[in-house]
């Protein structure tokens, strides 16, 4: 089967930085995604990530470790509409399996 | 404007009746998906389609049924809703069902079942 897990929330300070881990055992991989997803929508692309190393789109990076089974979704300079429930989801036999989301409250 | 509908947007619903969620992409998408969130569980996928005239299950498929008659339209059917069968429906679609598969979501459907 498959597990994947992610902290249940996170609290910060708006402009600062939060990672969020997400750690799974598939039995397959073809490749893990990150999606954000504001309360009452839909979730929404954010990376993915395929082979090791950091991917960075603005703000936002993505880090994966396939020996350690070990992703991390990085937000930096963070903004109040940065508020919202981050998901990690693998590709497992080109299905998505989701963790049940960590959800990021930012404070001013 | 491109983008993936579904309807319903909200539905209570009584136990036992029949109800059919729909899900409509103007993407061209060949593959499609149907999700149940609950809090606490995250998303789980309930059927999904790599291609027209192709379904497969997934990981909470009871209760449930699909069809792909055509590209566009992935219906999602409840034969005799039970209580337990309260969620968020997400339909979804992605380009291929490889191994880049980006998934675009719907709004969701909320649906109660009394």
């Amino acid at each position: 089967g498959q597990n994947i897990d992610q902290p249940t929330e996170m609290t910060a300070t708006e402009g600062a930085i939060v990672q969020i881990n997400c750690t799974y055992q598939t039995s397959g991989f073809n490749g893990l995604f990150w999606y954000q997803q504001h309360a009452g929508e839909a979730p929404t692309f954010l990376s993915y990530n395929v082979l090791d190393g950091l991917e960075e789109k603005g703000r936002f990076s993505s880090f994966l470790s396939r020996s350690k089974g070990y992703s991390y979704l990085l937000l930096k300079e963070l903004q109040m509409k940065d508020s919202a429930s981050y998901l990690c989801a693998v590709n497992d036999d080109y299905k998505l399996s989701f963790g049940a989301g960590t959800t990021v409250t930012v404070r001013a | 404007i491109a983008g993936i509908t579904q309807a319903p947007t909200s539905q209570i619903l009584a136990a036992g009746r029949r109800m059919t969620l729909r899900c409509t992409q103007d993407m061209r998408h060949n593959a499609m998906y149907w999700y149940r969130q609950d809090l606490g569980l995250g998303l789980r996928l309930i059927h999904y389609s790599n291609t027209a005239g192709t379904t497969g299950k997934g990981e909470v498929p009871d209760g449930y049924s699909v069809s792909r008659a055509n590209t566009d339209d992935f219906p999602l059917t409840l034969a005799s809703a039970v209580p337990s069968q309260t969620s968020v429906y997400f339909c979804a679609s992605s380009r291929t069902s490889g191994s880049y598969n980006e998934q675009f979501f719907g709004p969701g459907t909320r649906l109660t079942v009394l």
